[in-house]
Parts: C-alpha cells; sequence; structure tokens
C-alpha cells in the first residue's frame, strides 16, 4: 500500500506569491494533519482535517488555510508568502482523529 | 501552555554504546506520547505510550512512560551508525488535541 503523498517535494517562491501543497493520505485513512518544520525545530502543528471539517487549527495567520476533499486528500495554501514561511510542510494521515500519525516525505518549501 | 521537552538536544556516541533520550510535558488533555525517527524527512513512527510503567519494545528500542512525574525515555543499546537521526516526541493532547512535538535529540553514532 502507498504511504502518504505530497506534492510538490521541492520549490522555490519570492515574497508576496501563494503556494499550494497537496497530500495524499493512506487508503482507508480520514484524518490529515499538516505541520510545519523550521530547520532545528520540532513539527508545528497547523491543521488537521476529518471527514472533510477542521477539527484543530495551530497558531498560524490567516494567511494559511487548508481544505479537504471527498476522496479525504488536502490541500494547504499559503497566501502572501514571507521569508519565514520557508520551512518543510509535513502532511500526516491517520485513520481517525486521535492515534499515530503516519508522515509524507514533506514539501521543501524556499522563500525568496 | 502546552509544552514538550526533550534533553539532550544533541548527542554523538559510539557505535555499540547504549544512549538514553528523555523527554519532558506539560500538555493539559494528555492522551498519548509517541516517538518518531527522522532520518531525512518524513518522521517514521517508533512507539505511542498510554499507560505508565509498561515499557515498550522493538529490537534495541525501548520506550517506558511516566504519567505521575511526567517523562518519558527512549532507550537504544547497542547503537550503528543506522541509528544516527533526529528522535522527536510529541504528546497528544492540549486545546486542540493534536501532536505538539519536542525540538527533537540529534544523535550522531560514529563507527
Amino acid at each position: 500500500d502507498a504511504g502518504v503523498t505530497q506534492s510538490p517535494t521541492h520549490l522555490i517562491k519570492t515574497r508576496g506569491q501563494h503556494v499550494t501543497l497537496r497530500c495524499s493520505p493512506i487508503s482507508g485513512h480520514k484524518s490529515v494533519s499538516w505541520y510545519q518544520q523550521v530547520l532545528g525545530q520540532g513539527p508545528q502543528f497547523i491543521f488537521q482535517y476529518y471527514e472533510k471539517e477542521e477539527r484543530g487549527r495551530g497558531n498560524f495567520p490567516d494567511r494559511f488555510s487548508a481544505r479537504q476533499f471527498p476522496n479525504y486528500s488536502s490541500e494547504l495554501n499559503v497566501n502572501a508568502l514571507l521569508l519565514g514561511d520557508s520551512a518543510l510542510y509535513l502532511c500526516a494521515s491517520s485513520w481517525g482523529v486521535a492515534g499515530e500519525l503516519f508522515f509524507g516525505e514533506g514539501s521543501r518549501l524556499t522563500v525568496l | 501552555e502546552d509544552k514538550v521537552v526533550q534533553s539532550p538536544l544533541s548527542l554523538v556516541v559510539h557505535e555499540g554504546d547504549t544512549v538514553t533520550l528523555n523527554c519532558s510535558y506539560e500538555v493539559t488533555n494528555f492522551r498519548s506520547l509517541l516517538w518518531y525517527k527522522q532520518e531525512k524527512k518524513a518522521p517514521t513512527f517508533l512507539f505511542m505510550l498510554t499507560s505508565s510503567g509498561i515499557e515498550k519494545k522493538s529490537g534495541r528500542l525501548s520506550s517506558i512512560l511516566d504519567k505521575k512525574e511526567l517523562f518519558s525515555i527512549l532507550n537504544i543499546t547497542a547503537t550503528q551508525t543506522g541509528d544516527s537521526a533526529i528522535y522527536l516526541c510529541a504528546v497528544g493532547g492540549g486545546s486542540q488535541g493534536n501532536l505538539i512535538f519536542g525540538k527533537g535529540t540529534k544523535l550522531s553514532v560514529k563507527p
């Protein structure tokens, strides 16, 4: 079975642009979570979606938004990019709201 | 504020050594504590602990949780160069019920 897949794996943007990151969960998993990992830090929680509903939101500005589709895949959107948004964005899926998360390889975003 | 603190932040050992990684937490609505190994990008799941005093083992790795003192340890015996990675501790809970991660411990195993 395929694990969590994310795209793109790497991307470079300039300040002010927007970006869309995509994630497909493990088959059968209904929950998708997004995390931001800055170099040298642990992952920071951004969003969790379960059955297409937002179940949690971390301390991130409104420039960050996400959604989950009927097939349980998800998108993370970031508008008006700042240099500080440069990070590894990790998507994780789980069967339910709680329990262990299974992570994808991440999308490495560089903002110039 | 919910927090997870790992120590040490980095550690260099030689093959064959035994290491102990520490994780302390202050998290409301505690549900579980998880350990992950991160080598390049994707953190890979190691253990999930929910009950105090019950050791979980997988090969040379073991972990235990103390819910009274609010900490967990991850032991790795007979370390190998392939154990070199960042080990992340995460606690499920808080106001949102999500995983709250520590900064990680970077383990380097020298031949």
